[in-house]
């Protein structure tokens, strides 16, 4: 499986945009990019997915490298509620018994801490 | 609400006991997963089911045995526990795009297991 490489943690103020890196130099050309967040004590929630293009959607946009080797999650106004744990992971279709399903691996991820 | 639901959130056993964990979703999905996430380490995926069939086993220990009646359900039976098996346990599910690995996972909010 293709890996990621994230920072281990950041900080950011409330109110404030916050971009979280994500490096995937062995990304490969059918993979997808995938953001998720984990709140403390929850399951892991889906934020966004990109594979070429930047992408948008209410909660967060995603800015995708030229050469698809990084991208960037973008909170636009971190708040309180935003500190989670983001992992950025890349989604391969894995084929098994004559179906496709969706492979997402997960690792670290980054803890985001926002403050008031 | 993710529309996965697992219960119980909470399981206390001893390492005799059997238990079982259970999910459900009902947002038509036909692959459903289960991870263990330990403490300080990323989530494992532990198996996956793709139209009721397991199509995957990463290397899981027969104390963990998955069934999936239907669609809609999933179950993660457990028997003769060690301690180390103490974590939270998490369903998911997702729709399968043919080819594709754009799948956007639900999570439910898992079963925090603790083996005594």
């Amino acid at each position: 499986d293709a890996k990621t490489t994230q920072p281990n943690s950041m900080e950011s103020n409330e109110e404030e945009p916050v971009h979280l890196p994500c490096n995937h130099s062995t990304i490969s050309g059918t993979d997808y990019i995938h953001w998720y967040r984990q709140l403390p004590s929850q399951g892991p929630e889906y934020v966004i997915h990109g594979l070429t293009s930047n992408v948008n959607n209410r909660m967060a946009s995603l800015a995708i490298a030229e050469d698809r080797k990084s991208s960037t999650l973008i909170l636009h106004r971190a708040t309180l509620r935003d500190a989670a744990v983001y992992y950025c992971i890349l989604s391969a279709a894995a084929n098994a018994g004559g179906t496709s399903y969706g492979k997402l691996t997960f690792g670290q991820g980054t803890i985001l801490t926002v403050h008031p | 609400e993710t529309g996965v639901t697992q219960t119980p959130r909470h399981l206390v056993m001893g390492m005799t006991n059997k238990k079982s964990l259970k999910c459900e979703q009902h947002l038509g999905h036909n692959a459903m997963y289960w991870y263990k996430q330990s403490a300080k380490k990323p989530l494992e995926l532990m198996f996956v089911y793709s139209l009721e069939e397991r199509v995957e086993n990463n290397s899981v220990p027969s104390r963990f045995s998955p069934e999936c009646p239907n669609s809609s359900h999933l179950f993660l039976h457990l028997h003769t526990l060690q301690p180390e098996d103490s974590a939270l346990y998490l369903c998911a599910s997702s729709q399968d795009y043919l080819g594709q690995g754009r799948a956007e996972a639900f999570f439910g909010q898992g079963t925090r297991l603790t083996v005594v």
